[in-house]
């Protein structure tokens, strides 16, 4: 079975700053899907980004990007010019490519704090 | 287009008593997957259905717990003589059809269940 680990459960950061969040996974499939969700205090979950296992092109979403190691099985997520608003849980998430609709796999979260 | 519906936002239950949790998917999806959310905890997957069919439901705890999704009306997650360790928040997500793998869903604000 797949796993996501997130080793940092709090991260902060000073406003205008760039912090990166680290996310790694296992599993032994070669081609499968990587996202990062924001889930601020009303408990919304929100889509940041996705990854395609097969493109090595890292995603960029605006201030938001990943730095995509495949070999290293890494998914770090990257947010310049931070801001108040970004302020959140930050989940790492992973989907199995296999036919039919299967379910994300999260780790358990980093807690970002944006400092004024 | 509204997003995906789940209600009520908040539940309280005395131990013992049945947990009712509504889910209305997004228009036009027919795939819905229920999560849970311990404190502190990424969402952990519980099921998955079409519409009146459990297509996975891996996840759920073999007693107690229940889910449907018929031809009309919302989804619902029903959970039997609470305990207070079912106390977590809910979430559902829907997706269109097969074959969105690449989306990570969208997911609904959640059902927040305290027992006390």
């Amino acid at each position: 079975a797949q796993t996501v680990t997130q080793s940092q459960p709090e991260m902060s950061v000073q406003e205008a700053e760039t912090v990166t969040l680290s996310c790694t996974y296992d599993t032994s499939e070669s081609d499968y899907y990587l996202f990062w969700y924001k889930q601020p205090p009303s408990r919304q979950m929100i889509l940041v980004i996705r990854q395609e296992a097969y493109k090595q092109q890292n995603a960029t979403e605006n201030r938001f990007s990943v730095n995509f190691q495949k070999a290293a099985k890494s998914f770090s997520l990257k947010i310049s010019d931070s801001q108040l608003g970004d302020a959140a849980m930050y989940f790492c998430a992973y989907r199995s490519p296999n036919s039919g609709n299967t379910p994300l796999v999260f780790g358990k979260g980093t807690r970002l704090s944006v400092i004024a | 287009n509204a997003g995906v519906m789940q209600n009520p936002r908040h539940l309280v239950r005395r131990r013992g008593q049945e947990a009712r949790l509504r889910c209305s998917p997004m228009k036009g999806h027919s795939h819905v997957y229920w999560y849970r959310q311990l404190p502190e905890e990424g969402l952990k997957f519980m099921v998955y259905l079409q519409k009146e069919n459990i297509i996975d439901e891996s996840g759920m705890p073999k007693e107690r717990f229940s889910a449907e999704f018929p031809k009309e009306g919302p989804s619902i997650l029903r959970i039997q003589q609470v305990v207070r360790g079912d106390s977590a928040a809910y979430f559902c997500a829907s997706s269109p059809y097969t074959g969105t793998v690449n989306y990570g869903y969208t997911f609904g604000s959640g059902t927040r269940l305290t027992v006390v």
